[in-house]
C-alpha cells in the first residue's frame, strides 16, 4: 500500500543538538510539506516543496531546514536555533499536477521532545 | 493572508445525536477550497469532507455534511448519528485556487467528545 512514513514516532534530544526528522513517501507525489502541531494552535506550515531540488519557506521556517534531493524524501532538520522545538511534526504530500481540490495525504507524525 | 478560525476548542455530543462544529475564514479571494480533517487519538489526519467555493450545493459524505455560507465566510461541519469513533480533533482548512493553491491553512481545531 502507498503511503507516507515518518520515523521515528517519538524522538528525544538534548537542547542545543540538531535533529533530523525523516519523511518518505511512495505515492509518487510531487509536492511535500512539513507542519508543526501545538495544542490550541492547529497545524502551522514550516516548509514545502513542489518539486525535487526546490523548496519554499512556510509561516514558521525560522530554526528549521529541509532538503529535497529525491522525490520520495523530504527530511526536516530542527536546528539549535529553533527556540521551542518540542512539538508534534506532521509530513504530508499531494500530487502537484492535481487540482486544488486534491487533499493532502499525511504521515503518522513524529513527537519531538527537547530537554 | 488567509486565516481560519475555529471558535470552539471543545465540543461534546451524546452517541446517536447530532453536533455542529463551527469554522469561519477570512479571505479576499473568490475561488478556493475548504476542507474538514479529523485527527483521532492515533494522530493520523483523515480527510472528512471538502467543499469547492464556486459550488453552491453543500457537500455531503454519509453522516457528515457542511453548511457553507460564502457571504458569511462560514463553513460548519454537521455530524449526524454520532458514533464513538467520531471522537477526535477536527480541523477546518482553507486552500486558495490560485498559484499558491498548494498551501493549506488550518484552524486551531475542535476536540470532539462522544458520550455513550
Amino acid at each position: 500500500d502507498g503511503g507516507i512514513t515518518q520515523s521515528p514516532k517519538y524522538l528525544f534530544r538534548k537542547e542545543g543538538q540538531n535533529v533530523t526528522l525523516s519523511c518518505e513517501q511512495n505515492l509518487n507525489h510531487d509536492a511535500m510539506y512539513w507542519y508543526r502541531q501545538d495544542p490550541g494552535q492547529g497545524l502551522r506550515l514550516i516548509y514545502y516543496s513542489q518539486i525535487v531540488n526546490d523548496f519554499q519557506k512556510g509561516d514558521i521556517a525560522e530554526g528549521y531546514s529541509v532538503s529535497r534531493e529525491k522525490k520520495e524524501s523530504f527530511p526536516l532538520t530542527v536546528t539549535s536555533a529553533q527556540k521551542n522545538p518540542t512539538a508534534f511534526y506532521l509530513c504530508a504530500s499531494r500530487p502537484q499536477g492535481g487540482t486544488p481540490a486534491v487533499a493532502l495525504h499525511f504521515g503518522n507524525g513524529t513527537r519531538l521532545t527537547v530537554t | 493572508a488567509q486565516t481560519v478560525t475555529q471558535s470552539q476548542p471543545e465540543m461534546s455530543v451524546q452517541e446517536a445525536e447530532t453536533v455542529t462544529l463551527s469554522c469561519t475564514y477570512d479571505t479576499s479571494e473568490s475561488d478556493y477550497y475548504l476542507f474538514w480533517y479529523k485527527q483521532p487519538p492515533s494522530r493520523q489526519m483523515i480527510l472528512v469532507i471538502r467543499q469547492e467555493a464556486y459550488k453552491q450545493q453543500n457537500a455531503t459524505e454519509n453522516r457528515f455534511s457542511v453548511n457553507f455560507q460564502k457571504a458569511a465566510k462560514s463553513f460548519s461541519l454537521k455530524i449526524s448519528d454520532s458514533q464513538l469513533g467520531d471522537a477526535a480533533m477536527y480541523f477546518c482548512a482553507y486552500r486558495s485556487a490560485g498559484n499558491s493553491g498548494s498551501r493549506l491553512t488550518f484552524g486551531e481545531g475542535t476536540q470532539l467528545t462522544v458520550n455513550p
